[in-house]
């Protein structure tokens, strides 16, 4: 069964950046797959960040894409998510996921709250 | 304002069946696969229908999913209490805005 797990700071001050981690089990991100980040602020629906491939091609929200940046490390089966110049509207439970690449996410992580604020 | 439409609430009662609807257009759902999630309060989105219409192993059959033009349906037979939760649906969406896109959620109450 693939596991997912987010780390990361749960408080970060606005205009910093955002910086989380997504730890991979059971399955070798080098074996394919696209692995992506969602969000969902508190009583809000859900909101796609983007995605990276194991080759490290990525794919942006365009909404965000000025302040987002995905990374692999395929050497600790990782990926990570930096959100820029973030605000309070940024304020999310912030999910990592594996993308199949077929329009569908089948495996999450069980989310981490992170909360914009001085 | 969420770019696939979907109703903010549904309810029935249980042992009852339920329908949710997902409305887009031509570059998402008119032209891409449709999966649904259900999220359970306080948990992480779950995978219940992929590729329009195939469920992820342990998935009942209670759950089935269907796409016509640019709309889907979720639906659910013989309501449980345990099916109350919010549904998401998504797909690609292939206009200048494009990537991944959800709907807004509908929270299923079981009265």
């Amino acid at each position: 069964q693939v596991q997912l797990q987010e780390s990361g700071p749960g408080l970060v001050k606005p205009s910093e950046t955002l910086s989380l981690t997504c730890t991979v089990s059971n399955y070798s991100i080098t074996s394919g797959y696209y692995w992506g980040w969602i969000r969902q602020p508190p009583g809000k629906g859900l909101e796609w960040i983007g995605n990276i491939y194991h080759s490290g091609s990525t794919y942006y929200n365009p909404s965000l894409k000025s302040r987002v940046t995905i990374s692999v490390d395929t050497s600790k089966n990782k990926f990570s998510l930096r959100l820029s110049s973030v605000t309070a509207a940024d304020t999310a439970v912030y999910y990592c996921a594996r993308d199949t690449g077929g329009d569908f996410f089948d495996y999450w992580g069980q989310g981490t709250l992170v909360t914009v604020s001085s | 304002q969420s770019v696939l439409t979907q109703p903010p609430s549904v309810s029935a009662a249980p042992g009852q069946k339920v329908s949710i609807s997902c409305s887009g257009s031509t570059s998402n759902i008119g032209n891409n696969y449709v999966s649904w999630y259900q999220q359970l309060p306080g948990t992480a989105p779950k995978l219940l229908i992929y590729e329009n219409n195939k469920r992820p192993s342990g998935i009942p059959d209670r759950f089935s999913g269907s796409k016509s033009g640019t709309s889907a349906t979720l639906g659910i037979t013989g309501l449980q209490t345990g099916d109350e939760a919010d549904y998401y649906c998504g797909t690609w969406d292939s206009s200048l805005s494009a990537g991944r896109v959800f709907g807004g959620g509908t929270k299923l109450t079981v009265l």
